[in-house]
């Protein structure tokens, strides 16, 4: 999930594949962190979210694992469908931070091929 | 709606005109965020509201860019002598904030596009 250069970076993966979608955050002190998913024209939604005195969240069909060590979060989707294609974005809250405590990610491109 | 509503959707406008965005959070929510996106990139900050405080405005470009809200209501971001690179989709989002930010709630967005 890393920025390179304008433009997303994007995960391509087979349908019904496993795909894993990864950011690194940029400070240590962040307490809880988001991932989002934005659809082609529409609004980013929220998909789960941690707490940093967990190392893992399971939802449906998705898990994000957090790795406070090298500050890293990734976004596990078991079983990806055509209708996964999206941007994900990860987001980090930083209480007393500027950006509402909120900053955002680059964002991943992820695109299922049928 | 239930939701966050934005307008509106879509805004072409000349170079050096001024525009006028709105955004209605969801009854009840006290913070509520301007963040510009330009086509394939990524979320970047403009204003934070919350509640009574003063905005956080670290992330507005230029002083061509204002926002205002009443209270913990309807917002608009303004954009003064708009140029094309202003060209971008508006996003708001409102949240309901507590010891975490939670879920923030995002609007479709205000296209707008500068000739």
């Amino acid at each position: 999930g890393e920025s390179v250069g304008l433009h997303l970076p994007t995960l391509s993966v087979q349908e019904g594949d496993n795909s894993i979608i990864n950011c690194a955050y940029s400070n240590s002190a962040s307490d809880y962190f988001i991932w989002y998913k934005q659809e082609s024209g529409k609004g980013p939604q929220f998909i789960i979210d941690i707490r940093s005195n967990m190392d893992k969240r399971q939802g449906q069909r998705v898990t994000v694992l957090l790795n406070k060590t090298v500050k890293h979060l990734s976004l596990q989707i078991a079983a990806t469908q055509p209708g996964d294609s999206a941007v994900y974005f990860c987001a980090e809250n930083l209480r007393g931070g500027s950006q509402g405590n909120l900053i955002f990610g680059k964002g991943t491109k992820l695109s299922v091929k049928p | 709606g239930a939701g966050v509503s934005q307008s509106p959707s879509n805004k072409v406008t000349e170079k050096g005109k001024d525009v006028e965005l709105r955004c209605d959070p969801i009854s009840g929510h006290t913070a509520l965020y301007w963040y510009r996106q330009r086509l394939g990139q990524g979320l970047e900050f403009l204003i934070y509201f919350q509640g009574n405080s003063a905005p956080d405005k670290s992330g507005l470009p230029s002083d061509r860019f204002s926002a205002e809200r009443t209270g913990e209501s309807v917002s608009t971001l303004t954009i003064q002598r708009t140029q094309q690179e202003d060209s971008a989709v508006y996003l708001c989002a409102s949240s309901s904030r507590g010891y975490f930010p939670g879920e923030l709630f995002f609007g479709e967005g205000s296209r707008l596009t500068v000739l």
